[in-house]
């Protein structure tokens, strides 16, 4: 497609289930995001990827948290062991490189619930 | 800490009206970005700011950038009612990349017809 595309878009888990959650970013955007929006408030960084480099983890939460970019591509957020505040939008976004001045696309976001 | 703050965080208001809507920052930084939401939506891009001084105008929104007073607005000119949506500013800390911008919390903002 022409847009970052996300999913599932919702997706309500029991507490202590493990999540999958997908994104395959704009062809050709070598830059991809993993961000985390909880209600009413701004963005908070997880996690990034650019080309084949290593990925800059620097904001996952926990270490119930991982992610993997499988040949440059297709993203995968995984968390572990759901806790309920972990509840919130989850956004991936990418761009055609780290420079300044690239816009960074945004998918519409996967909407866990923890029950 | 590094800090952006975003105010008002919500604003009501009759269309036709003129607004501003602030964001601040507590580093230093020349790139700026403003984005928009829809409710349940994708975050859209707006505006790119990469200078003190920066001005960009799209329709009835207008942002510029005073980087030494870390200070951008977004200013919106006889509001109307398609314009209703939260509007997030981030900024990149480190001027060389992209990918770790500090956000603003959102500013909510409902146009009334």
């Amino acid at each position: 497609g022409a847009g970052v595309s996300q999913s599932p878009s919702n997706k309500v888990t029991e507490k202590g289930k493990d999540v999958e959650l997908r994104c395959d970013p704009i062809s050709g955007h070598t830059a991809l995001y993993w961000y985390r929006q909880s209600l009413g408030q701004g963005l908070e960084f997880l996690i990034y990827f650019q080309g084949n480099s290593a990925p800059d983890k620097s904001g996952l939460p926990s270490d119930r948290f991982s992610a993997e970019r499988t040949g440059g591509s297709v993203s995968t957020l995984t968390i572990q062991r759901t806790q309920q505040e972990d509840s919130a939008v989850y956004l991936c976004a990418s761009s055609l490189g780290p420079s300044t001045g690239n816009t960074i696309y945004f998918g519409e976001g996967s909407w866990l619930t923890v029950v | 800490e590094l800090k952006v703050e975003q105010n008002p965080l919500f604003l009501s208001m009759q269309e036709g009206k003129n607004y501003t809507i602030y964001c601040n920052y507590s580093t230093t930084s020349d790139r700026l970005y403003w984005y928009r939401q829809d409710p349940g939506k994708s975050l859209e891009s707006l505006f790119v700011l990469l200078s003190n001084g920066a001005v960009k105008q799209e329709g009835r929104l207008m942002a510029s950038l005073d980087t030494k007073a870390r200070l951008s607005t977004l200013h919106i000119t006889a509001a109307v009612h398609d314009l209703s949506a939260t509007y997030f500013c981030a900024v990149d800390p480190l001027m060389d990349s992209n990918y770790q911008l500090i956000w603003g919390a959102g500013t909510k903002l409902i146009i009334k017809p």
